[in-house]
């Protein structure tokens, strides 16, 4: 069975910080992996994905994220928070099938501060 | 770009009411998904559709039903609502893998989401 964890339900960083996310997950077979973005009252919108093409992934809002097999991670970064950029992040995982379900993590709210 | 439409973004209902939330995609998407949102539990998955009167149970579907009599709609049922099923509903679509496949298109759309008081 597929799982995913992400580390800190909450992250708190200074406008114009480095923002870090983390993600690991497990899957039997070679994943494929998501990151959502949820603002508020709202649903979710997709940020970025890794489909087994190239393992540094580039997304909307300036995000990116790196596929390391080797560390079953898939942690999301920018170099430099916007206050617009608070919101909740949600990591999921695929393993493919007749209707491609999706494990989510907890997700993590990052805020955002002058 | 894919729609995905919830028909209410708040409901609020009393126990022991049956509930209907619809959904409705316009993107011709073979799956569909019916997901609640709680706090600090993320998305669990209730049920999903790869077909047109299929339906399969997902992590969590006791106390929940669906229906699905066409491809664009997918509905998610609650036959006695009680106070524990005060959440956020999310409905999802998606192609089915073979077309991900061509397209490079593997992720799921949402909708806005209803978020459902029961009193």
């Amino acid at each position: 069975a597929q799982s995913v964890t992400q580390l800190g339900s909450h992250v708190s960083v200074s406008e114009g910080a480095l923002v870090l996310l983390r993600c690991n997950y497990s899957s039997s077979v070679p994943p494929y992996l998501f990151w959502y973005v949820q603002y508020p009252n709202q649903g979710l919108q997709l940020l970025l994905k890794y489909t087994s093409a190239a393992t540094l992934v580039k997304g909307i809002n300036g995000f990116e994220a790196e596929f390391k097999k080797s560390e079953t991670s898939f942690h999301l970064t920018k170099p430099s928070a916007h206050m617009s950029d608070a919101a909740e992040y949600f990591c999921a995982v695929s393993e493919g099938g007749t209707a491609s379900k999706l494990t989510f993590g907890t997700g993590t709210r990052l805020q955002v501060t002058l | 770009d894919v729609k995905v439409t919830q028909s209410s973004r708040y409901l609020v209902k009393r126990t022991g009411e049956k509930v209907f939330l619809e959904c409705v995609q316009d993107m011709d998407h073979e799956n569909m998904f019916w997901y609640r949102q709680d706090p600090g539990l993320g998305l669990r998955l209730i049920y999903f559709s790869y077909d047109v009167k299929m339906k399969e149970k997902g992590d969590i579907p006791e106390g929940y039903s669906v229906s699905r009599e066409k491809k664009e709609r997918f509905s998610l049922i609650l036959e006695s609502a009680s106070t524990n099923q005060t959440s956020m509903y999310l409905c999802a679509s998606s192609l089915r893998p073979g077309l991900a496949g061509l397209t490079g298109r593997y992720e799921q759309f949402f909708g806005p989401g209803t978020r459902l008081t029961v009193l």
